[in-house]
């Protein structure tokens, strides 16, 4: 059973501050790796997919992957209000063809 | 560039009825994926297609089931309807399956 983890929250940061979401995973041959954002009564967003250990920017989000640890994270820098929404770690394993599985997200509240 | 369409936006049934969904991939996109999304379990896994065939399935019932047609749109059925299957279901289209998935709108689907 490949798992994906992450903490639902909420989490709280004032207007700002870096946000740091997680994501650990269980099947060692995953090989992509993907954030959502979900704002409520709306779908889930791609905003960030990585692939390679390391980190990777975009704006103000940077994902960071550290495949020997399992482990995914992603930092929103500045955050604002409107970063206020669920955040879904998703992994795909490349050990045949498998599906996209995908944590239950962390609530995410920036104060202003 | 249309995104990924899913009809109808919201849907009432009774118990014992049976359901058709309907997704339209982005152009180009041979990879549709199904998702189940409650409050409690989070995006649940239904099924993928890929070029008309199943790829992978997730745990649930036969009573969910799907297709995929030469154009790459997809059909989702749930027949012999109960209460517990009120939920979002989203569709979500990528070009290979292993690159990053975006969503449809997603079908509200209540079960009374």
């Amino acid at each position: 059973q490949k798992e994906v983890e992450q903490n639902s929250g909420p989490l709280s940061v004032p207007e700002g501050a870096i946000a740091s979401l997680n994501c650990t995973y269980s099947d060692r041959g995953s090989q992509s790796f993907f954030w959502y954002r979900q704002y409520s009564g709306k779908s889930p967003e791609l905003i960030m997919s990585i692939y390679s250990n390391g980190d990777k920017e975009d704006g103000r989000f940077t994902a960071q992957l550290n495949k020997a640890s399992q482990y995914v994270s992603l930092l929103i820098r500045d955050s604002q209000p409107s970063d206020s929404a669920t955040y879904l770690c998703a992994v795909i394993s490349n050990s045949g063809n498998t599906p996209l599985v995908f944590g239950k997200g962390t609530r995410l509240s920036v104060i202003a | 560039k249309a995104g990924v369409t899913q009809t109808p936006r919201y849907l009432i049934k009774t118990r014992g009825q049976q359901v058709t969904l309907s997704c339209s991939p982005i152009s180009g996109h041979r990879s549709v994926s199904w998702y189940q999304q409650t409050p409690g379990q989070g995006l649940q896994f239904l099924f993928e297609y890929f070029s008309e065939t199943q790829r992978n399935k997730g745990n649930f019932p036969g009573r969910f089931s799907g297709r995929q047609f030469s154009n790459s749109r997809s059909e989702m059925n749930v027949s012999t309807l109960e209460l517990g299957d009120s939920a979002l279901y989203l569709c979500a289209s990528s070009m290979t399956g292993n690159d990053g998935y975006t969503f449809g709108s997603g079908t509200r689907l209540t079960v009374v």
